[in-house]
């Protein structure tokens, strides 16, 4: 069964870091593109960050870019976001989802079951 | 930036009765449009893909169509387990995958 499980969200002042990780299994990880997607509290999607299979390939929204970090670890099946300079509009959870092959620009399926950021002084 | 709007933005519906949910781009996306349901505390799942092709285990009752700038995804009899919040995305244009604000099916 694939599975994709995020873990690190927590509570953390503006302005401080955390890093979220994703643990993949039931498929073979360094085979597929992999993304962040967030959504705020009673709010809708938005995409994050993605990383193509082998890490050549990096993307990230306007609103993260410069702050956070997606990286993966293809011998641990793990994903990665290191979250900087936080703000309390980062406030949301954070889903991993894997793309539907190693390419990027696709829909996303399956999702994990996501991890809450909270960002409050 | 593609813009996704949908339509509308609840949509009370009986038990048994079609569902026609609509997703607008604000620029054609050609086919390359996707549809999630995500219910109350948990993840969003894919449901469609390609703007009509059903994910791998989605029920026959869950339809897509169209093609461009205008998009449908119909539940043809609504089950209770179809009550929740359904958002379209677009690929074609990317990045950033762009998601529509959402349609919350609702039981009247």
């Amino acid at each position: 069964e694939v599975q994709l499980v995020e873990s690190g969200g927590g509570l953390v002042k503006p302005g401080g870091s955390l890093r979220l990780s994703c643990a993949a299994s039931g498929f073979t990880f360094s085979s597929y593109s992999m993304n962040w997607v967030r959504q705020a509290p009673g709010k809708g999607l938005e995409w994050v960050s993605s990383i193509s299979s082998s890490s050549s390939y990096i993307y990230y929204a306007d609103s993260v870019k410069g702050r956070f970090t997606i990286s993966r670890d293809n011998a641990k099946n793990s994903l990665y976001l290191q979250m900087n300079s936080l703000r309390a509009e980062d406030t949301a959870v954070y889903y991993c989802a894997r793309d539907p092959s190693s390419s990027l620009n696709n829909w996303f399926d399956p999702w994990g079951q996501g991890t809450l950021v909270t960002v409050s002084s | 930036e593609i813009v996704m709007t949908q339509s509308p933005a609840t949509l009370s519906v009986s038990p048994g009765e079609r569902a026609t949910l609509s997703c607008r781009a604000s620029q054609s996306v050609s086919s390359n449009l996707a549809w999630y349901q995500q219910k109350p505390g948990q993840a969003p799942r894919l449901l469609i893909y390609g703007a009509s092709t059903r994910a791998t285990g989605i029920p026959a009752r869950f339809s897509g169509s169209g093609s461009g700038t205008e998009f449908t995804l119909t539940i043809s009899s609504l089950q209770s387990e179809d009550f929740a919040v359904y958002y379209c995305q677009q690929y074609n244009n990317w990045p950033p995958a762009t998601f529509g604000q959402g349609t919350k099916v609702e039981i009247k």
